[in-house]
């Protein structure tokens, strides 16, 4: 079972470059969010989604775009990449249902911007 | 909007000292989770706590649930190396089934 997949796990990027940071599920889960956590600060959401055709801004979304066209998948766009986004990225997803509603964090994604 | 808080950000304490960190919100939660990050890896769920004044163990960690659901603390007895890492706390927004919003968390450090 793997749970939370996310590629690539470590990328560098010159400024003004695009990238999309993938994210795949394989527990059917609802929810999916996308972090990024700066070194030692705590998580910012940047976008999260309820479900199938379905996004919203989380805290910072700013020069990021996503997708959710199948429950599994919810890429994370950089456009025009940026020394402020270099961070360490998750991804997680989340069931709710009866109560519980536990997160699965990916292992993340460490972007770099030079 | 809801606020999660944890203050301090950092502790350090002495191998074998026990340790307290609190959690606080700005609201009545229903349930609260804590979440533990190793440095370099991803948070991983510990423990949800749902009942006013709930308490719970896993080992050496006991959290427990104010009575008013509106802060939690996790107490760890003679702290272990294994325990480095930062410590989360989150609620639900609204209701029991909404996103979860974290608070910064405490990275804690344990001198051998």
């Amino acid at each position: 079972n793997a749970g939370v997949t996310q590629t690539p796990k470590f990328r560098i990027l010159k400024i003004g470059q695009s990238m999309t940071l993938q994210c795949a599920q394989d527990m059917n889960h609802n929810y999916m969010y996308w972090y990024r956590q700066d070194p030692g600060m705590g998580l910012k959401l940047i976008y999260y989604s309820v479900g199938a055709g379905i996004t919203d801004k989380g805290e910072v979304p700013n020069g990021y775009n996503v997708s959710r066209s199948t429950t599994e998948d919810f890429p994370l766009r950089l456009e025009l990449a940026a020394p402020s986004q270099t961070s360490v990225y998750f991804c997680a997803t989340q069931l709710l249902s009866e109560g519980r509603n536990t997160i699965y964090f990916g292992e993340g994604s460490w972007l770099t911007v030079v | 909007g809801q606020q999660v808080m944890q203050i301090p950000q950092y502790q350090h304490v002495q191998e074998g000292e026990d340790f307290t960190t609190y959690c606080n919100s700005s609201t009545t939660l229903s349930n609260i989770q804590w979440y533990k990050q190793r440095p370099g890896g991803h948070p991983v769920f510990l423990i949800q706590l749902v009942k006013s004044g709930e308490v719970k163990k896993q080992k050496r960690l006991t959290f427990q649930f104010g009575e008013a659901k509106k802060n939690s603390s996790l107490h760890i007895t003679a702290t272990q190396t294994t325990d480095v890492g930062t410590y989360f706390c989150a609620g639900p927004d609204t209701g029991a089934n909404s996103k979860l919003t974290f608070g910064k968390g405490i990275t804690l450090s344990v001198r051998p």
